[in-house]
């Protein structure tokens, strides 16, 4: 059974950094591309970003680019988002999914990032 | 990379069929393969009802159907239930351009 489980969230300031983790099982970890989608309260579904199953190539949405990073450790059947210079915007809750051709089969349960002071 | 357009809400009665549209550009939904459909119940995650335009995976059942036509696609849920009220979100990868974008999603309320 694919599950995935997601932690790190919590409240941070305006300007600070989170590191969430993203942990994989009953699958091929490294067979996937895995991605990070993310909820603002009352609002729609936002992609953030993606990382190949190697994880040599990675990509982000625009509002992202430079603030946020994708990693994983095959090893370790993880995933990572590391984020700094957070903003009141970035608010949300944060889903990682296994990436099928940028379609996702599989979902964690999210995690809550709260950016405030 | 703007979100797909959908409309806010649709609504039918149990037994009754509706259409959800997502309308894109030739950059996302008219130039990719992989249009997919995720239903959303309030506070779970997105559950994934459609992939590749138009299949279903295993236990989503026949009454969704999907399509897509130039820019737009679309997604028919006949024989509503209660239970199908939730939001429903499209989405389209297109490697070339915009990469994954999603709708804005829309809720169905089953009157």
């Amino acid at each position: 059974e694919v599950q995935l489980l997601e932690s790190g969230g919590g409240l941070v300031p305006p300007g600070g950094s989170l590191r969430l983790s993203c942990a994989a099982s009953g699958f091929g970890f490294s067979d996937y591309a895995m991605t990070w989608v993310r909820q603002a309260p009352g609002k729609g579904l936002e992609w953030v970003s993606d990382i190949s199953g190697s994880g040599t190539t990675t990509y982000y949405t625009d509002s992202v680019k430079g603030r946020f990073s994708i990693s994983r450790d095959n090893s370790k059947n993880t995933l990572f988002l590391q984020m700094s210079s957070l903003r009141a915007e970035d608010t949300a809750v944060y889903f990682c999914a296994r990436a099928d051709w940028g379609q996702f089969h599989y979902w964690g349960q999210g995690t809550l990032v709260t950016v405030s002071s | 990379q703007s979100a797909l357009t959908q409309p806010r809400s649709v609504s039918g009665s149990p037994g009754q069929s509706v259409t959800i549209s997502c309308t894109g550009t030739s950059s996302d939904v008219g130039g990719s393969n992989y249009v997919s459909w995720y239903r959303q119940q309030p506070g779970k995650a997105p559950n994934l009802m459609i992939y590749d335009v138009n299949k279903r995976p295993s236990g989503v059942p026949d009454r969704f159907f999907a399509s897509k036509s130039g820019i737009t696609a679309s997604l028919t849920i006949s024989g509503l239930q209660v239970e199908d009220e939730a939001d429903y979100y499209c989405c389209s990868y297109a490697a070339r351009y915009t990469y994954v974008v999603f709708g804005g999603g829309t809720r169905l309320t089953v009157l």
